[in-house]
């Protein structure tokens, strides 16, 4: 059975304090995704990678870096934590042939205060 | 006008009716599509590619109209573990499923 998983289910964090999320997948996927889930605004894409050590911006990826040192490993960073950031994050791995059907994890709920 | 749009709803309806949700795409050189289920609190998860051809899965139709740069999803019998949100997904080009765009949902709640 296909696998992703996060860290953290839910998270609390301060105004300015550095945060790390922390995603884990188990099919040997190459590709992995952050996201961030907005009610109405769905699924945006904050950074993706194709490779270990390799990465690629999203679509809003202001104030977040990412890191890939293993295959299974994609960690999302938040430098310095803003209530603007409070939301659902989303890790997802795919395989760049086939489908290309995205594996979710659990999802993170970061509130920052 | 966004990249994938979806009525966000929410549709409520009786157990046994069919309903169909409709999402419109702007990349006319889009080459795949989905819609995938989330449940409330939960992740998203493929429900169903959509093929040129129109495709079915049990109660479950989907169908590509590219002139009309449309999907649809078609719900027949309608259960109540149906109710969730439906996610439009959108890969435009040939990217790699880089660059997949997920529509914002649309939200099915069916009554007993």
């Amino acid at each position: 059975d296909v696998k992703v998983t996060q860290s953290s289910r839910y998270l609390v964090k301060r105004t300015g304090e550095k945060v790390f999320l922390e995603c884990v997948q188990d099919m040997d996927h190459e590709n992995m995704f952050w996201y961030r889930q907005d009610p109405g605004l769905g699924l945006r894409l904050i950074y993706f990678s194709y490779d270990v050590k390799m990465k690629e911006k999203g679509d809003i990826p202001e104030g977040y870096s990412v890191s890939r040192e293993k295959k299974e490993r994609f960690s999302l960073i938040l430098e310095s934590a803003s209530t603007n950031q409070t939301s659902m994050y989303l890790c997802a791995s795919s395989s760049p042939t086939g489908s290309y059907e995205q594996y979710f994890g659990p999802g993170t709920r970061l509130t920052v205060t | 006008r966004k990249e994938v749009e979806q009525d966000p709803g929410p549709f409520n309806v009786p157990e046994g009716a069919t309903v169909a949700f409709n999402c419109t795409y702007s990349n006319s050189a889009s080459q795949s599509f989905f819609w995938y289920r989330q449940d409330c609190r939960k992740e998203p998860k493929l429900l169903m590619s959509v093929y040129s051809s129109g495709n079915e899965d049990g109660r479950f139709t989907a169908q590509l109209n590219r002139a009309s740069q449309y999907i649809s999803l078609l719900i027949r019998d309608s259960k109540l573990s149906d109710s969730a949100t439906y996610l439009c997904v959108v890969n435009p080009g040939n990217t790699g499923g880089f660059k997949t765009i997920f529509g914002a949902g649309t939200r099915l709640f069916v009554k007993a």
